[in-house]
């Protein structure tokens, strides 16, 4: 398996625009998880989805911020419009709730955003 | 609100030296907690999961234990190499799926 495989690595906006962040789950995995990481407060949990279905979004900073899962393959994390505190690597990470390997969360390479 | 929190924040040992990092959480009851290493413009990768019947888990040079009771876990690496320079992050997860994540203990093994 390839693993978490995150779009674009990199990506350089300029405040005001709309940026989407793709992801690929590990095929067979059923939670998906968006988190960012910064400096100043590590790892923060943006939103989770069991089974494609956004479970837990308490996390997503304003109404700015959009998360989709489509299905079960793909999700995108969406930010319109950017602002320059939106900086930050974001990390999808899966996992599999049951089963060989359950919990065991694995991350992708993330995507690391600069707002000017 | 369970915190997690990892001291050091960083680490020189030379190389062979034995590393132990901590971990301490407020909360005990978690279901599991989870070791990872992140490389520096990476992501992370699991280390070793400890379910919260376990006391230990044990994959090559790493050793992870895990004590409830007192809220603490540590990470063993025997005979460190300049391979095992990196940020080790440890997260508590209750019994929903939300990991709580320390905010790490940077390594650095010197040749």
């Amino acid at each position: 398996d390839a693993g978490v495989i995150q779009s674009p690595r990199h990506e350089v906006t300029e405040m005001g625009q709309e940026v989407t962040l793709r992801c690929k789950p590990i095929s067979g995995h059923n939670s998906l998880f968006w988190y960012r990481q910064t400096m100043m407060r590590g790892l923060e949990l943006l939103i989770y989805f069991n089974n494609n279905v956004p479970i837990d979004d308490s996390g997503m900073p304003e109404d700015r911020f959009s998360a989709k899962m489509p299905n079960a393959s793909f999700s995108t994390l969406k930010i319109q419009p950017s602002e320059p505190r939106d900086s930050a690597v974001y990390f999808c990470a899966s996992s599999r709730r049951g089963g060989a390997g359950a919990n065991v969360l694995t991350f992708g390479a993330g995507s690391r955003l600069t707002v000017l | 609100k369970q915190e997690v929190t990892q001291i050091p924040a960083a680490l020189s040992v030379p190389e062979g030296e034995n590393l132990v990092l901590n971990c301490s959480f407020t909360d005990s009851a978690i279901y599991n907690l989870q070791w990872f290493r992140q490389d520096p413009g990476k992501g992370l990768t699991s280390l070793l999961l400890i379910q919260s019947s376990q006391r230990e888990q044990t994959s090559g040079r790493l050793n992870a234990s895990l004590d409830k009771s007192s809220g603490r876990s540590t990470l063993y690496i025997a005979a460190s190499q300049p391979g095992d320079s990196a940020t080790y992050l440890c997260a508590v997860r209750p019994d929903d799926y939300k990991l709580s994540f320390g905010a790490g203990t940077t390594v650095t093994v010197r040749a």
